[in-house]
């Protein structure tokens, strides 16, 4: 089973700031991996995808990048509308994949 | 635009059973694989089941095996999840999902809710 470890767990920025959002996956899974954003109530919304590719509609303000077993999901200047949980999935392995347990971004 | 609408949720007792729908529209239905995911309150994200677009092939998570069944209608536009055997670790929200090959959700879907308690 391959475990996907997000860190920070919660980051707390103000507007305009950078944000930088880890995930470490325990075996490598190449570039299958995606980032979520998922805001309270809501489902969650596909941001990333293959690790750096945008999804329709995404902000480019959101990027992605890495491979192997260390991601990153970057927002060049955050908004006050980025406030939401974050997550990672990888499907290198499946089925079943796995999600990690989330960053929590809060925008002052 | 991809529409995604989840249903049949409710209050359950531990082994009860249940069956979900979702309803989907905006998109070939036919020609596309289909998942459902939870979120246990407070918690993450969890893929439960897959479907491909004939519903030849399926996959179950070791939570769902021999408890879960997926299925589809492609005349109606439709994929279920029957659900038997219900224990309170099954109690979250059910999303179901486009799955080309990551997770497609409706952005204005909220889930189906699946509480379980005596």
């Amino acid at each position: 089973e391959i475990v996907l470890t997000q860190s920070p767990a919660t980051l707390s920025l103000s507007p305009g700031e950078r944000a930088t959002l880890s995930c470490r996956a325990s075996h490598r899974i190449s570039t299958y991996l995606a980032w979520y954003q998922q805001k309270p109530g809501q489902a969650p919304r596909l941001l990333i995808s293959d690790a750096s590719n945008r999804a329709r509609g995404i902000p480019d303000r959101f990027s992605g990048g890495g491979s192997a077993t260390d991601f990153t999901l970057t927002i060049s200047s955050v908004e006050p509308e980025d406030s939401a949980v974050y997550y990672c999935h990888q499907r290198s392995a499946w089925p079943p994949g796995s999600f990690g347990q989330g960053t929590r971004l809060e925008i002052k | 635009q991809m529409h995604l609408v989840e249903s049949g949720g409710a209050l359950v007792k531990p082994g009860g059973s249940l069956r979900l729908s979702c309803a989907a529209s905006g998109f070939s239905f036919s020609d596309s694989k289909m998942s459902w995911v939870r979120q246990a309150p407070g918690k993450g994200l969890e893929w439960i089941s897959d479907i491909s677009s004939s519903g030849s092939v399926i996959n179950y998570a070791d939570t769902a095996k021999g408890r879960f069944t997926i299925s589809r209608d492609n005349t109606k536009n439709l994929v279920y999840l029957q659900m038997t055997s219900l224990t309170t670790d099954d109690a979250a929200i059910y999303y179901c999902a486009r799955d080309p090959r990551y997770f497609e959700f409706d952005p204005r879907g909220q889930g189906t809710l699946v509480a379980v308690s005596s």
